[in-house]
Formats: structure tokens, sequence, C-alpha cells
């Protein structure tokens, strides 16, 4: 099992530009999250799917669109970006929603937008 | 609403030495808590996790913490460093409250292994 990887790994923007992350899951895990990490302000969740076909907002989703297609992928997109969005992006999966849930992280993808 | 802080964002032990990161937490009602390890260049990975039952916790690694409701701490010890243990720490928390199950982090502590 790959378990959670993300592409791409790097990418450079000017910005307003657009771009799309790609999260894949190979678990079959229900639940599907985005978060940005940037130095001392630990993970913050953008956008979260609870299944196939939903999404639904986190703490910090503006400037950041979501789709949820096949229940295995989610993708992160940034239709205008801007310097604030240089960050590092990490993608996770958990099985269920319960709080208890143990949640599974991608490699993380580092965004600089220029 | 849930709060995490982890005192001291950077920590450096000798190699052999005790680990000791700290965290504490606000919540209005029983937490689940989560200690997450983040080498260099990599993604997040769970270390151990509270939900019910023994306060103390065994991990990965040799790690262990111990939840303590009294003080609302969840600190993370080690008996002896290793230098692979260098890497960024996270405790983390979550609520069961229905439709609003996000785990919310704190800042991170950084471990630095001295040779």
């Amino acid at each position: 099992n790959a378990g959670v990887t993300q592409t791409p790994k790097f990418r450079v923007l000017k910005t307003g530009q657009s771009m799309t992350l790609l999260c894949a899951q190979d678990m079959n895990h229900e639940y599907m999250y985005w978060y940005r990490q940037d130095p001392g302000m630990g993970l913050r969740l953008i956008h979260y799917s609870v299944g196939e076909g939903t999404t639904a907002k986190g703490e910090v989703p503006d400037g950041y669109n979501v789709s949820r297609l096949k229940k295995q992928n989610f993708l992160l997109g940034l239709e205008s970006a801007a310097p604030s969005q240089t960050s590092v992006y990490f993608c996770a999966s958990s099985y269920s929603g319960f709080a208890k849930e143990t949640q599974y992280f991608g490699p993380g993808t580092r965004l600089l937008v220029l | 609403a849930q709060s995490v802080t982890q005192l001291g964002s950077h920590v450096s032990v000798s190699e052999g030495a005790l680990v000791l990161l700290r965290c504490n937490y606000s919540s209005s009602v029983p937490p689940y808590l989560f200690w997450y390890v983040q080498y260099p260049n990599q993604g997040l990975q769970l270390l151990l996790k509270y939900t019910t039952g023994a306060t103390l916790v065994k991990g990965i690694n040799g790690f262990e913490a111990e939840f303590k409701k009294s003080e609302t701490s969840f600190h993370l010890t080690k008996p002896s460093a290793h230098m692979s243990d260098a890497a960024e720490y996270f405790c983390a928390v979550s609520t069961t409250n229905f439709g609003n199950e996000k785990l919310t982090f704190g800042t991170g502590t950084r471990l630095t292994i001295i040779p």
C-alpha cells in the first residue's frame, strides 16, 4: 500500500496563476483533509471531505477550492495564487470522522508563490 | 472550543538523556489526545494517542505520554534519546463534539539531539 500520496512535491507559481494539488489514498478511507503548515503556526485545516462528492470548509478556506469526485482522490485548487499562500500543504485521510481516529498524512507539497 | 499549547518551540537534549516535550490542552469536554512526529521532509505520522482507559500511553520508538486530567497535560517522554529522534513533534486534541470533530494541532516542538 502506498498510503497517502501527493503530487506535485514542489511547485513555484507567480502571483495570479492557478494550480491544482492532487491527493490520493489507497486505504478506502471515507474522510480526507487538506492542511497547510506555516512556521510557528502548526497545521491548519483548509477543507475536508466526509465522503465522495462532499466537501466542507475548515479553519482557513479562503482562496482555495476542493473537489472529491472519487473516493480515493481529493483535489485542492488555487484559482489565483497569492504570496500569502506560500506554504507546505499536507493531505490526510482517516477511516471515519470519529474524534479518536488516526489521520494518515501524505509527504506534503511545498508551494512558493512569487 | 479546544486548543493546544506546546511549551518550547525548540528543545535540545544530549544523546542518551531524557526527552520531555510538554503539551497542555484546553477542552470543555473529555478530550482525545495525540502526538504526531514529522521527520525532515516527510509528512506527519502518529506516535501515540489517548482515547480512553489507561492514562499512560505507550507509542512507537520508545515514547510514552501520560494523560493528567487535573493538570490538563499530555507530556511526551522518552527515557534515552537517540539521534534518530531528531524531528518536529506535534501535540493535537480532538473531542466528540458531533459534527465538529476536528483535530486541533499545537505549534510544534523541534527536537535536536546533541551527540
